[in-house]
């Protein structure tokens, strides 16, 4: 069974603060592992698509990373607007399902 | 691009009618469609899969019969919550996924249902 855990729960910073987020993974046959961004109310906004160990991508402020076991999700010098759930997941095998962490509550304080 | 939409956005019925909620992709075909329900504070529940001109594929536990998923074209999901009940009350999220293979989800804005 899939499983992803995500650290920590609830992340706040300061703005200009930059720091990590980490989401561990177990799956059988790794077809993607994906980060989207989740503000209240609104449904999870697409960030990254990761494919293989050694990936990596960068957009704005954000860098994601992946390894065998683990990706980070890097913030360098957040603001407050960067604050949200940041939800990472995973789908494996030869369906198309995603298993998703809980997710990390990241507050950027101004 | 990749953008999905949903309408209504929220929607307040009394307990005992149905509603639906359609599901939209505006600049892709998606193949595959997917709803999920997320309570307060926690993560997304997938609750159904469903390919363009097939019968959708319901996760253990969803009810079939009250939570109808039609996917009659590559660009539009429909769920009907039947006989609706407060217990029912949730938000509600649909995804899709591109025609061209990749294995990313792309989601709607969501649709917050309360019934009274």
């Amino acid at each position: 069974e899939d499983q992803v855990t995500q650290s920590p729960e609830a992340l706040r910073l300061q703005e200009g603060e930059s720091s990590s987020l980490n989401c561990s993974y177990t799956v059988s046959g790794l077809r993607g592992l994906f980060w989207y961004r989740q503000d209240p109310g609104k449904g999870p906004e697409f960030l990254f698509t990761l494919y293989s160990a050694g990936e990596e991508k960068e957009k704005e402020r954000l860098k994601a990373t992946l390894t065998k076991k683990e990706s980070f999700l890097h913030i360098t010098a957040p603001k407050p607007e960067d604050s949200a759930t940041y939800l990472c997941a995973v789908t494996g095998g030869s369906n198309y399902k995603l298993t998703f962490g809980k997710g990390t509550l990241l507050t950027v304080n101004p | 691009g990749a953008v999905v939409s949903q309408h209504p956005s929220r929607v307040i019925c009394k307990s005992g009618t149905s509603v639906k909620i359609e599901c939209r992709s505006l600049d892709f075909q998606a193949t595959t469609m997917f709803w999920y329900r997320q309570f307060p504070k926690q993560s997304l529940m997938l609750m159904a899969t469903s390919n363009e001109g097939s019968k959708a594929t319901y996760e253990q536990g969803v009810e079939k019969d009250k939570f109808l998923i039609n996917h009659a074209s590559l660009t539009l999901s429909t769920l009907t919550v039947t006989s609706a009940h407060p217990e029912d009350s949730s938000f509600y999220i649909c995804s899709a996924r591109s025609f061209l293979a990749d294995w990313t989800q792309y989601f709607g804005p969501g649709t917050r249902l309360l019934v009274l």
